[in-house]
């Protein structure tokens, strides 16, 4: 089974703070997803990655950063936390095979609340 | 328009019924499509992948693409109480787009 693991399960941050938030799959998946989910605005895509080093905006990528210097781990940055921030953060992994890309695999979400 | 739209819901059926779920996208180039579950606190899980029109079957869960009428269904038949939860599609067009979701409520 595929696993991919996010670091914290609740973290609460201070506005202005520099937040970093961790993911890590298992299963050597070249792409990687992180998003947003807030009700009533659905699933929103910030970054996504398809190899190390390489990143692409998604819908919503102000205020927002990513690194991957590792395939297995794609790590999300806040450069300074405001409270529009706060929301269920979730990565995602997936294999890439072409022009059908393959479904994704979820952590179990980061909820993140800037104070 | 969003580029990818689901019906508002929520949806409510009884135990045992079909249940529809529909979504519909904008970009005619787009190559897969995907359904999730997400139970509440819960993360999304797949369902179901399609990337050829027809239907694709799994179980009590039926995938159905229409590419030239751009809209993409999930049927649930011999609707549980266990499959009360939010559905999202998905689709790829150069980039992951989800809909807004559709929560579904299996009345005993």
């Amino acid at each position: 089974d595929v696993k991919v693991t996010q670091s914290s399960r609740y973290l609460v941050k201070r506005t202005g703070e520099k937040v970093f938030l961790e993911c890590v799959q298992d299963m050597d998946h070249e792409n990687m997803f992180w998003y947003r989910q807030d009700p009533g605005l659905g699933l929103r895509l910030i970054y996504f990655s398809y190899d190390v080093k390489m990143k692409e905006k998604g819908d919503i990528p102000e205020g927002y950063s990513v690194s991957r210097e590792k395939k297995e781990r794609f790590s999300l940055i806040l450069e300074s936390a405001s409270t529009n921030q706060t929301s269920m953060y979730l990565c995602a992994s997936s294999l890439e095979s072409g022009s059908a890309n393959q479904p994704q695999h979820f952590g179990d979400g980061t909820r993140l609340s800037i104070l | 328009q969003k580029e990818v739209e689901q019906n508002s819901g929520p949806l409510s059926v009884p135990e045992g019924a079909i249940a529809s779920l529909n979504c519909t996208y904008s970009d005619r180039g787009s190559q897969s499509f995907f359904w999730y579950r997400q139970y509440s606190g819960k993360s999304p899980e797949l369902i179901m992948f399609i990337y050829s029109n027809g239907d694709k079957e799994d179980g009590r869960f039926t995938a159905q693409l229409n590419k030239a009428s751009q809209y993409v269904s999930l049927l649930i038949r011999d609707s549980q109480p266990s499959d009360s939860a939010t559905y999202l599609c998905a689709v790829w067009m150069g980039k992951s787009t989800f809909g807004d979701g559709t929560t579904l409520t299996v009345k005993p």
